[in-house]
């Protein structure tokens, strides 16, 4: 059973097109909520850490929000360098789930 | 900006062999992680070190594997008797639990 799933698998935008991308998950025991960009051939980048449902952190044109349930990292005016892999990571005790991602191009 | 340094880049190995990944994580980190990456499939936990021991562990993180931090600054993963399916990217990350995780840019094992 999938601890992770993140939606959509890929994601086409025009430059400036502000949307969301999904993470739901089904551990017990949440520890902490992670969001990653990772580009080809790259380890994965640290972009936030959610511990608890209500909060929210930003990063330029980037916000991460969390529920019980889900986070949702929401893209405002994205850039063409904002194409990247979003790879969303769930900490339960004793493991770590990775969703497969969501692979993102902004066009020009 | 501190990085995590994983070497080599690329490490070709025949299978049964045994091969040990290094990686010197931030000097003031204190938690280590090994993590894999198969082609095309998701990042996959294998391991997690502090205070000189492993902290948690996942199901592939079996007796083929262990790691190890044999001075202040290095933290190794080895992998005995390597099999064609430990053919990944194995990344290295280190964490001060203040902030986030900070990965390495991976070492690409190929197993023939």
């Amino acid at each position: 059973e999938d601890q992770v799933t993140q939606s959509p698998e890929a994601l086409r935008l025009q430059e400036g097109e502000s949307s969301s991308l999904n993470c739901s998950y089904t551990v017990s025991g949440l520890r902490g909520l992670f969001w990653y960009r990772q580009d080809p051939g790259k380890g994965p980048e640290f972009l936030f850490t959610l511990y608890s449902a209500g909060e929210e952190k930003e990063k330029e044109r980037l916000k991460a929000t969390l529920t019980k349930k889900e986070s949702f990292l929401h893209i405002t005016a994205p850039k063409p360098e904002d194409s990247a892999t979003y790879l969303c990571a769930v900490h339960a005790p004793n493991q770590f789930y990775f969703g497969t991602g969501t692979s993102l191009t902004v066009i020009p | 900006e501190p990085e995590v340094t994983q070497t080599p880049s690329h490490q070709v190995t025949q299978m049964g062999q045994e091969v040990i990944l290094r990686c010197v994580p931030i000097s003031n980190h204190l938690y280590f992680y090994w993590y894999r990456q198969i082609l095309g499939q998701k990042v996959e936990f294998l391991v997690s070190f502090y205070n000189n021991e492993i902290s948690e562990k996942s199901e592939i993180f079996d007796d083929q594997f262990s790691v190890e931090r044999p001075d202040g600054s290095n933290f190794t993963l080895k992998i005995r008797s390597t099999k064609l399916e430990d053919s990944a990217m194995y990344f290295c990350a280190s964490s001060d639990r203040n902030y986030g995780y900070t990965f390495g840019s991976g070492t690409r094992l190929t197993v023939v």
